[in-house]
């Protein structure tokens, strides 16, 4: 069972444009929301995360929408550079649980 | 320096052999894992420890046995290598088992059964 979707799985965008990437979660136990990004040849990099009792985190040009009652989470690169072409893995996980459940994965390109 | 290392960064090998990936951290964290990542790029758990205490096995095959001799480090032993093993294993570390929030992945292993 996936707890976890993510989606689309591949996304290609303009270099200046804004790159949204969407994750649902079934399990309304879970209380952390991160966002790993993993470049070709590299291990998954903590990017940003956002806990249920706020909407919205933003860190730069990357945002966390977050949708409790509708059980969503999206992720929002504004003014996406050809830097942030990568893979980008939402995840959730409740406190105390060690088994963090991460999304299939999207692959971002970004046009120059 | 590098807080999650592990070696070798490629290992190609043939069914039937038996190989380990080791894996170091140095960020002084109670707990490690274990990831596989196929070529989907999907990330799937496979072992957790904290002090070197198992603490997730994740339907893993026996033929793949974790060993922690101290709680910095986390060393993966396969057997009999399969086909369908071939993957990038990642090692992560975080800093207890009960608020993982942030995993600290190594660079991953590239393994190829032949």
């Amino acid at each position: 069972q996936q707890q976890v979707k993510q989606s689309p799985q591949s996304l290609i965008v303009q270099k200046g444009g804004i790159s949204i990437i969407n994750c649902a979660y079934e399990n309304t136990a879970f209380d952390y929301f991160p966002w790993y990004q993993q470049f070709p040849g590299k291990g998954p990099a903590l990017l940003i995360a956002i806990r249920p009792d706020v909407s919205e985190k933003k860190e730069g040009r990357f945002t966390i929408s977050f949708n409790k009652s509708a059980k969503q989470f999206s992720l929002h690169i504004m003014d996406s550079q050809p830097g942030d072409s990568a893979t980008y893995f939402c995840a959730a996980n409740r406190a105390r649980d060690d088994k963090i459940i991460f999304g299939k994965g999207t692959r971002l390109h970004i046009l120059p | 320096d590098t807080a999650v290392s592990q070696t070798p960064k490629y290992l190609v090998t043939q069914m039937g052999n038996d190989k380990s990936i080791k894996c170091e951290q140095n960020l002084g964290h109670d707990t490690m894992y274990w990831y596989k990542q196929d070529s989907k790029k999907f990330l799937k758990i496979m072992f957790s420890y904290n002090n070197k205490e198992l603490i997730i096995n994740e339907t893993v095959p026996n033929r793949f046995s974790p060993k922690s001799p101290d709680k910095a480090h986390l060393n993966l032993h396969i057997n009999s290598l399969e086909l369908g093993d071939s993957a990038v294993y990642f090692c992560a570390s975080s800093q207890d088992r009960d608020w993982n929030e942030k995993l600290f992945f190594g660079s991953g292993t590239q393994l190829s059964v032949l």
